[in-house]
């Protein structure tokens, strides 16, 4: 059974950077079938898509964070990571990880695993 | 990108069936997933692609898509179905980006 959990500060100063990490354990991340996903979601408002990453691939980002955001991979410690910098109070969410799978061909994709969520919140 | 459609809110009365909607231009090329969230939960996948459910899933929940809507059906509402619903596709327009609709509030009564 994969699970994910998050890590990371649970308060980020406004103008920081928020950084989150997720460790993968019941599966391996070397597998490029799979992408590593942070999804967010502000209290009360819909789920947000930051960003994925594959093990051997470069990551793929929403547009509208594209410009603040990184997300990185370590295969060797089962994890990945998120880096969104210049904070501000409408940042403050749930932060998810899931595990996601994709096919064109198919002409699917889910997200089959989830993290418990972090709330982060950006207040001085 | 291009952005899902739901309806704010829909409500059931317990036992009876009902469908909750999801419609975006991305729609036409992918199929959707559906997604169950309870109050402070993370969300778990019901559906995906034509009509799939991942095991541990009751068979009460089924998907289906016609042109630009896919749909959430739930034959026989229980309680415990209550809950906000999401849809999800990938971007029409970006490989492997993905959006989400607003989300449906599900009020079994």
């Amino acid at each position: 059974q994969v699970q994910l959990q998050e890590s990371g500060p649970g308060l980020v100063k406004p103008s920081q950077t928020l950084s989150l990490t997720c460790t993968v354990s019941g599966g391996s991340m070397t597998s490029g079938t799979y992408s590593w996903t942070w999804i967010r979601q502000p209290a009360g408002k819909r789920l947000e898509w930051i960003g994925h990453i594959f093990s051997s691939e470069s990551p793929n980002y929403n547009a509208s964070l594209e410009s603040r955001v990184t997300i990185s991979v370590d295969t060797s410690k089962n994890q990945f990571s998120l880096r969104l910098r210049s904070v501000t109070a409408a940042d403050t969410a749930v932060y998810y990880c899931a595990r996601g799978y994709s096919s064109g061909q198919l002409r699917l994709s889910f997200f089959d695993y989830w993290g418990q969520g972090a709330l982060v919140t950006v207040s001085s | 990108s291009s952005e899902l459609t739901q309806d704010p809110a829909v409500s059931v009365a317990l036992g009876q069936t009902v469908r909750i909607t999801c419609q975006g231009d991305s729609l036409r090329n992918f199929y959707a997933s559906w997604y169950q969230q309870k109050p402070g939960q993370a969300p778990i996948l019901v559906i995906y692609g034509k009509n799939t459910r991942p095991s541990g899933i009751p068979d009460r929940f089924s998907g289906s898509s016609s042109g630009n809507t896919a749909s959430l059906t739930i034959t026989g509402a229980q309680a415990e179905d209550e809950a906000d619903y999401y849809c999800h596709s990938r971007d029409r327009s970006a490989t492997h980006r993905v959006v989400f609709g607003g989300g449906t509030k599900l009020t079994v009564l």
